[in-house]
């Protein structure tokens, strides 16, 4: 247990839906951050909070958002989902001195 | 532009044989430099990183790299490789100044018995 926790680990879901995956921390760490991983693109970042507030943005489409919560847990909302979007979303806690990565919720979208 | 590449998409190699995976990057300045391996069907866990000083860092599972600024590489080794050694292995750099990690494409390692 790496002590970030990912919930759900599976989520099937339709085309044109919305869903919402939530991320606990690693107690302690103030930032969250979310990443993608799929064949195509390989691990790509998506956006950082720190502590409630965003601190950094990456490749991540309009369609998704992400909070972060006062209690520091956080949940990444994909919305208009399309097939592509069918991926493994990590949350990682942490600092660029080497975050924890949770296990990763599986997305797919048919 | 910024990035990172490993060269072998996948390596296939005997138990007890040694191992180094590549890993080149592009940045302007020596970023924070890390490998991480993931199994299937799980989440990454961080073998190894760089920072500053000593240019040959020790990791979990008997790994270990070398950073060469001349390079541009951090090449990750295992002297003899075990079955359970069998995963994904990404390496990522984190670019002077920022949080967030570039990831390389990764290379897939097989061990066969």
């Amino acid at each position: 247990d790496s002590g970030v926790t990912q919930t759900p680990k599976h989520l099937i879901t339709a085309t044109g839906q919305r869903v919402t995956l939530r991320c606990s921390p690693r107690s302690g760490d103030l930032s969250v951050y979310w990443y993608q991983q799929s064949l195509d693109q390989g691990l790509q970042f998506l956006i950082q909070y720190y502590n409630g507030e965003e601190r950094a943005k990456g490749n991540i489409l309009e369609r998704f958002s992400a909070q972060q919560f006062p209690d520091l847990h956080s949940e990444l909302n994909l919305s208009s989902l399309e097939l592509g979007d069918s991926a493994l979303y990590f949350c990682a806690s942490g600092s660029n001195y080497g975050y924890t990565f949770g296990s990763g919720t599986r997305l797919t979208v048919v | 532009a910024q990035s990172v590449t490993q060269p072998d998409i996948h390596i296939t190699v005997s138990e007890g044989a040694s191992l180094e995976l590549r890993c080149n990057y592009s940045y302007g300045a020596t970023p924070y430099l890390f490998w991480y391996v993931q199994s299937p069907g799980q989440g990454l866990q961080l073998l190894l990183k760089y920072f500053s000083g000593d240019t040959l860092v020790q990791g979990i599972k008997g790994f270990e790299a070398e950073f060469k600024r001349s390079q541009s590489s951090f090449n990750l080794r295992k002297p003899s490789v075990h079955w359970s050694d069998a995963a994904e292995y990404f390496c990522a750099v984190a670019p002077y100044n920022t949080d967030k990690l570039i990831f390389g494409t990764g290379t897939r390692l097989q061990v066969f018995p």
